[in-house]
């Protein structure tokens, strides 16, 4: 069965801190996704990742970098959070060279 | 890069209607478009897909139909029900065998009346 998992379904932080966001799979996946999805914008991608120590940037990178040292994870960083990065998360990986993009549960952040 | 419309916002329907929602794409070499429903909390789940070199796919009650010529894909429910209520989001990419990632439209939420 397809898991991808985040670490945090909901977060609370304040302007300025550095913010962790993590995401898991365990089915190997190559590709991996973040994605932040806005009421009234749908989901927009923020950086992508080939597979590990590999990433590029998406539609929306400004504010945000990212980290995949193993396979099985990718992580989101906010270097410094901004009330405008108050939103829904969401996490997703594939197989490569197959479209299917398996998402995780989302981690709701409120940055005050 | 892509750009992805999505129409209506909202849909309402009454049990047992039809529901159809459109989405248009800019990028002539997208290839790949899924469609997502998402219910209140929870996360997107693909609920059908389509490739370029297809014009219509059917599972049960969902189709989806592709124009390439004229970049419009839609998605049809037909004989709704009340667990049809959702978020439905389409989407398009260029599947080269990279890690593109997807373009989405906005969404529709889709209301079914009883």
């Amino acid at each position: 069965d397809v898991k991808v998992t985040q670490s945090s379904r909901y977060l609370v932080k304040r302007t300025g801190e550095k913010v962790f966001l993590e995401c898991v799979q365990d089915m190997d996946h190559e590709n991996m996704f973040w994605y932040r999805q806005d009421p009234g914008l749908g989901l927009r991608l923020i950086y992508f990742s080939y597979d590990v120590k590999m990433k590029e940037k998406g539609d929306i990178p400004e504010g945000y970098s990212v980290s995949r040292e193993k396979k099985e994870r990718f992580s989101l960083i906010l270097e410094s959070a901004s009330t405008n990065q108050t939103s829904m998360y969401l996490c997703a990986s594939r197989v490569i060279h197959q479209e299917t993009q398996y998402f995780g549960p989302g981690t709701r952040l409120l940055v005050l | 890069g892509e750009n992805v419309e999505q129409h209506p916002s909202t849909l309402s329907v009454q049990e047992g209607d039809s529901a159809v929602i459109k989405c248009t794409y800019s990028d002539s070499a997208s290839n790949y478009f899924p469609w997502y429903k998402q219910e209140l909390g929870k996360r997107p789940q693909l609920i059908i897909d389509i490739r370029s070199n297809v014009g219509e796919k059917k599972d049960q009650r969902i189709a989806v139909t592709l124009n390439k010529t004229a970049k419009h894909f839609s998605l049809h429910i037909t004989e709704t029900q009340p667990e049809d209520s959702a978020v439905y989001f389409c989407a398009a990419s260029n599947s080269g065998g990279g890690a593109d990632g997807l373009t989405f439209g906005k969404g529709t939420h889709l209301i079914i009346q009883p």
